[in-house]
């Protein structure tokens, strides 16, 4: 079956412009994280949407960064005015569930990611 | 802040020898754990997880837990050229907390 895609794969931007980067999950998986990747670190986490509850932004860098995510299923990262310290690889992740209940189902499942380039 | 930690390494362990990965978490109210490994320019993918304590095993690889002493482990037997990656340890409280990651080298 069809995995987490993300679009695009890559974006060169200039500073101080807008960008979006879209993940569209597995289908009926209610948990999505962003995560952003900077070269050879690990996995910083930016938010987490689980069903309908409202998200968890509380790794979000700075007041630049947003996210929603429409109907329960495809998610936008916005960073507005880009800077240089902003590019990294953005991964997106869906897992079937997010509650406390869960165990394999908060196994996530990886999109392949954007890399963005702020020139 | 919740914490999840991991020796950067990198860790260079010869062919057919035990790779041995360990992971610190420092909230002892998390639920779920997990290895991630991720090879250089791809997304992570799900090894194992495990949620008991005590020992999980899945072919070559042997997840291990202790909630008291607050660390999971990750053996991998027989090391292969294609174990070489980054082994991400993750843990699940009201999120999941990635570490950032054990570099892991087999030497031919």
């Amino acid at each position: 079956g069809a995995g987490v895609s993300q679009s695009p794969s890559n974006k060169v931007t200039e500073k101080g412009k807008d960008v979006e980067l879209r993940c569209d999950p597995i289908s009926g998986h209610t948990a999505l994280y962003w995560y952003r990747q900077s070269l050879g670190q690990g996995l910083e986490f930016l938010i987490y949407f689980q069903g309908n509850s409202a998200p968890d932004k509380s790794g979000l860098p700075s007041d630049r960064f947003s996210a929603e995510r429409t109907g329960g299923s495809v998610s936008t990262l916005t960073i507005q005015r880009t800077q240089q310290e902003d590019s990294a690889v953005y991964l997106c992740a869906s897992s079937l569930a997010g509650g406390s209940e869960g165990r394999a189902t908060d196994t996530q499942y990886f999109g392949p990611g954007t890399r963005l380039t702020v020139l | 802040q919740k914490e999840v930690e991991q020796n950067s390494g990198p860790l260079s362990v010869p062919e057919g020898a035990i790779a041995s990965l360990n992971c610190t978490y420092s909230d002892r109210g998390s639920q779920s754990f997990f290895w991630y490994r991720q090879y250089s320019g791809k997304s992570p993918e799900l090894i194992m997880f495990i949620y008991s304590n005590g020992d999980k095993e899945d072919g070559r690889f042997t997840a291990q837990l202790n909630k008291a002493s607050q660390y999971v482990s990750l053996l991998i037997r027989d090391s292969q050229p294609s174990d070489s990656a980054t082994y991400l340890c993750a843990v699940r409280d009201d999120k999941i907390i990635f570490g950032k990651g054990t570099r892991l080298h087999i030497l031919p």
